[in-house]
């Protein structure tokens, strides 16, 4: 079974600086894809960035990108000139690409709290 | 283009009692997916559906079932409520499978007391 671990329950970062979150994963499969979403106090989750795992360019959009390390299964959120907005819990979820299917596995999430 | 709409947005029950929530996917959308979120278990998947069909279930005991209608909405059921059910339930939408974008509503709250 596919599992998803975030080690950082919360993490703080100045206005205008950058933060990364970590991410780790484990599976046997060979094809699937990863992906960060953000959860604001409105509790919607909104989808920040994917990444297919056979492609070995890190995904990249605006102030978000990843590093992508497939041999290490790990897979970070770089957020660029944080801004206040930024402010949220963040999950990492896996996706197998395999199986016709749709389901997230999440991991516990980290809390980001942006500083002015 | 209206996003996913789940209803009611808040629900108080009482333990024993039934529950019944509704997810309306985005026009077009065939795959809807149900998740519970609770601080101590995090975001737990219960089950998808595609053209009316579940197609995958979470570790869920039986108390815990869904179904999909032809125009693609979906609902959730929770019999014999327990108050560890008390969680925000969340649903998904997908136009298909394979490399499409998940879309979430913004959630149930489920209060059990």
């Amino acid at each position: 079974a596919q599992t998803v671990t975030q080690s950082q329950p919360e993490m703080s970062v100045q206005e205008a600086e950058t933060v990364t979150l970590s991410c780790t994963y484990d599976t046997s499969e060979s094809d699937y894809y990863l992906f960060w979403y953000k959860q604001p106090p409105s509790r919607q989750m909104i989808l920040v960035i994917r990444q297919e795992a056979y492609k070995q360019q890190n995904a990249t959009e605006n102030r978000f990108s990843v590093n992508f390390q497939k041999a290490a299964k790990s897979f970070s959120l770089k957020i660029s000139d944080s801004q206040l907005g930024d402010a949220a819990m963040y999950f990492c979820a896996y996706r197998s690409a395999g199986g016709a299917t749709n389901k997230l596995i999440f991991g516990t999430g980290t809390l980001l709290a942006v500083q002015p | 283009k209206a996003g996913v709409t789940q209803t009611p947005r808040y629900l108080i029950k009482t333990r024993g009692q039934q529950v019944t929530l509704s997810c309306s996917p985005i026009s077009g959308h065939r795959s809807v997916s149900w998740y519970q979120q609770t601080p101590g278990q995090g975001l737990q998947f219960l089950f998808e559906y595609f053209s009316e069909t579940q197609r995958n279930k979470g570790n869920f005991p039986g108390r815990f079932s869904g179904r999909q209608f032809s125009n693609s909405r979906s609902e959730m059921n929770v019999s014999t409520l327990e108050l560890g059910d008390s969680a925000l339930y969340l649903c998904a939408s997908s136009f298909g499978s394979g490399n499409t974008e998940a879309f979430f509503g913004q959630g149930t709250r489920l209060t059990v007391v």
